[in-house]
């Protein structure tokens, strides 16, 4: 089976703290995204990356930037954390050429990663 | 307007019930469908694709309309375990060459003894 393993499942930072959450994949896939999900809203794509050391803005990338230094590693990092930042990240893999071939749709998520800004 | 539009419900129903849910789309370039489960307090799951000649998966059917821009879900013989929230995802194009999918903010099911 797929395993999407984020590295933390609760954080609580303070405002105008740099924060880093962690992803990992374990079936060498070449697609890796960051969503958050807030209630009423949806998942909203932040940064997606289709091979290393690439990566593309999403629909709400101000104030996040990601790093993809390793195939199976994706790393979302908030440089200065703020309360609206407040949300649940949810990281995803994907194996099938999603993103020039949309017909196959199968995202396998993390357990996701709830981070409080205070 | 949301690219992908649910009613957020909740859809109280009772076991073995048929109950069926609605998604709209805004973007016509849109070329792929699915339909993805939550669990409370869990990561998104693909429950299924949905195939411009709609498609059945045991009680699950999904089906698509183009031209109204609208897909449905239609979970007959509800089971308590089917309680979760399903969410629409639409596949729309990114940039030149890429595609993204968009996820709707889904609906909340509740099957009850």
């Amino acid at each position: 089976d797929v395993k999407v393993t984020q590295s933390s499942r609760y954080l609580v930072k303070r405002t105008g703290e740099k924060v880093f959450l962690e992803c990992v994949q374990d079936m060498d896939h070449e697609n890796m995204f960051w969503y958050r999900q807030d209630p009423g809203l949806g998942l909203r794509l932040i940064y997606f990356s289709y091979d290393v050391k690439m990566k593309e803005k999403g629909d709400i990338p101000e104030g996040y930037s990601v790093s993809r230094e390793k195939k199976e590693r994706f790393s979302l990092i908030l440089e200065s954390a703020s309360t609206n930042q407040t949300s649940m990240y949810l990281c995803a893999s994907s194996s099938s050429k999603l993103l020039r071939a949309p017909r196959t749709g199968e995202l396998f998520f993390g357990e996701g990663s709830r981070l409080t800004v205070l | 307007r949301k690219e992908v539009e649910q009613d957020p419900g909740p859809f109280n129903v009772p076991e073995g019930a048929t109950v069926a849910f609605n998604c709209t789309y805004s973007n016509s370039a849109s070329q792929s469908f699915f339909w993805y489960r939550q669990d409370c307090r869990k990561e998104p799951k693909l429950l299924m694709s949905v195939y411009s000649s709609g498609n059945e998966d045991g009680r699950f059917t999904a089906q698509l309309n183009r031209a109204s821009q609208y897909i449905s879900l239609l979970i007959r013989d509800s089971k308590l375990s089917d309680s979760a929230t399903y969410l629409c995802v639409v596949s729309a194009p990114h940039g030149d060459s890429s595609y993204k999918l968009i996820f709707g903010s889904g609906t909340r099911l509740l099957v009850r003894p």
